[in-house]
């Protein structure tokens, strides 16, 4: 157990459907990220909190919409999703200003 | 914009064997860090190694070492003694110094396979 949790481990919804993805870390860290992971394609950073503050994201589809109430807990909430967005989502932690960050274990999303 | 190259989809090595990952990046930037990951099957993300550019001594933890060449850009991550524990995705990755948030760039990974 590497301190950070995510849940669930694995879900599937429909396109239609509303969800949430839940990260919690035990670490005492102030600054969490959301990845995605494809097959066959590098990690891609979503978004980046620091402080409970937003500072970066990329790019991503307003379909995701993070939230970070305090520095222990993301979410990551999905609302009418594509196939495509089927990936494993990675939620990590670091020191703010530290350059190791921490993962969880992940979940399997499936859209279908 | 940095880019991290991992040129070896998969890979193979018997037991108590060693193998050599490589890794090349693209970067302007002078002060970096570069860090290895491995995913097992359980998928967990686990830091295995990291690399201060600034550094000129290759990293070393246990069985796990780096070859780090900062004119090349190249950073090959070698397993001494190889586990069958040590099967999984190595992804190497890099994060510029000094950023108020850790923005890590990813390569795609190499499967290591360990075979007994």
């Amino acid at each position: 157990e590497t301190g950070v949790t995510q849940t669930p481990r694995h879900l599937v919804m429909g396109m239609t459907n509303k969800k949430s993805l839940k990260c919690e870390q035990h670490l005492g860290h102030n600054a969490m990220y959301w990845y995605k992971q494809s097959a066959k394609k590098p990690l891609e950073l979503m978004f980046v909190y620091s402080l409970e503050e937003r500072v970066e994201n990329n790019s991503v589809p307003s379909r995701f919409s993070p939230e970070c109430p305090n520095s222990s807990h993301l979410f990551l909430h999905l609302h009418t999703l594509q196939p495509e967005d089927s990936a494993l989502y990675l939620c990590a932690s670091s020191p703010r200003g530290d350059y190791e960050q921490y993962f969880g274990p992940g979940t399997r999303l499936t859209v279908t | 914009a940095q880019t991290v190259t991992q040129s070896q989809p998969e890979m193979s090595v018997q037991e108590a064997e060693t193998v050599t990952l490589s890794c090349t990046y693209d970067t302007s930037e002078n002060n970096y860090y570069l860090f290895w990951y491995k995913q097992p099957p359980s998928r967990q993300m686990i830091l295995v190694i990291r690399q201060e550019a600034y550094k000129q001594q290759n990293a070393t933890e246990n069985r796990f070492s780096v070859n780090f060449q900062k004119a090349a850009k190249s950073f090959s991550l070698k397993i001494s003694d190889s586990q069958l524990g040590d099967t999984a995705m190595y992804f190497c990755a890099f994060m510029n110094y000094g950023g108020a948030t850790n923005k890590l760039i990813f390569g795609t990974g190499t499967l290591l396979a360990v075979q007994p």
